[in-house]
């Protein structure tokens, strides 16, 4: 049983599109995180969402907005993408604040924007 | 073998070599410590981590050391092999009242057979 998981696995756009990431997570985490990783490697925190509210929201566009239906799931809706919006996009989960015991990634999402 | 973590990106040993990663991190307010493995084509996975109340913790082939009055936290792998061949990265959780883990830049490490 997959503990965090992503779809899609690859995404492909046009300029201008928008699309969904969906994630969902079976290990009962009362928070959930979307991290963005770059072409370098670098591993950048968007968003987490603790018992459905917004905890920490970093500088990125307005464009990106997360939706959490529930506290199993945290989905990364995009706006008009760019082409600087090609990354993989990483969902995680955690222990609430406080256990510390670290987060658990999904596989990633591949996004190229064209 | 062994590496300056957040701007040195690369790191070849030869397989059965131990192999030393480092990074410094930014927050002397940061209290937990993980080290993570990113394989190619999936998504970062725990390895170890550490307290800040620590300064040595080994795991199975694995020991982290934390040296808080340099900010300086290393990674050591023994007896390297190509299953360890991946990016690894240090991770500092910065209390702000939720779990917010940042992570730096990243190091790969090349076993070479």
């Amino acid at each position: 049983d997959t503990a965090v998981s992503q779809t899609p696995k690859y995404l492909v756009t046009q300029m201008g599109n928008d699309k969904s990431i969906k994630c969902e997570q079976n290990l009962g985490h009362d928070t959930m995180y979307w991290y963005k990783q770059d072409s370098k490697k670098f591993l950048k925190i968007m968003f987490s969402y603790n018992n459905k509210e917004l905890i920490i929201n970093e500088t990125v566009p307005n464009r990106f907005s997360p939706k959490s239906p529930d506290k199993a799931h945290l989905n990364l809706h995009i706006n008009s993408l760019e082409l600087g919006d090609s990354a993989v996009y990483f969902c995680a989960s955690s222990h609430p604040p406080g256990a510390l015991y670290g987060y658990t990634f999904g596989s990633g999402t591949r996004l190229t924007v064209v | 073998g062994e590496s300056v973590g957040l701007h040195l990106p690369t790191l070849s040993v030869q397989e059965g070599d131990n192999s030393i990663i480092n990074c410094a991190y930014s927050n002397s307010a940061s209290d937990y410590f993980i080290w993570y493995k990113q394989e190619s084509g999936k998504g970062p996975q725990f390895i170890i981590d550490i307290r800040s109340n620590m300064d040595k913790r080994q795991g199975q082939r694995v020991t982290v050391l934390l040296n808080k009055t340099v900010k300086h936290l290393s990674l050591q792998i023994a007896a390297t092999q190509p299953g360890d061949s991946a990016v690894y990265f240090c991770a500092e959780n910065i209390r702000t009242g939720a779990n917010n883990l940042f992570f730096g830049t990243g190091t790969r490490l090349t076993v070479i057979p």
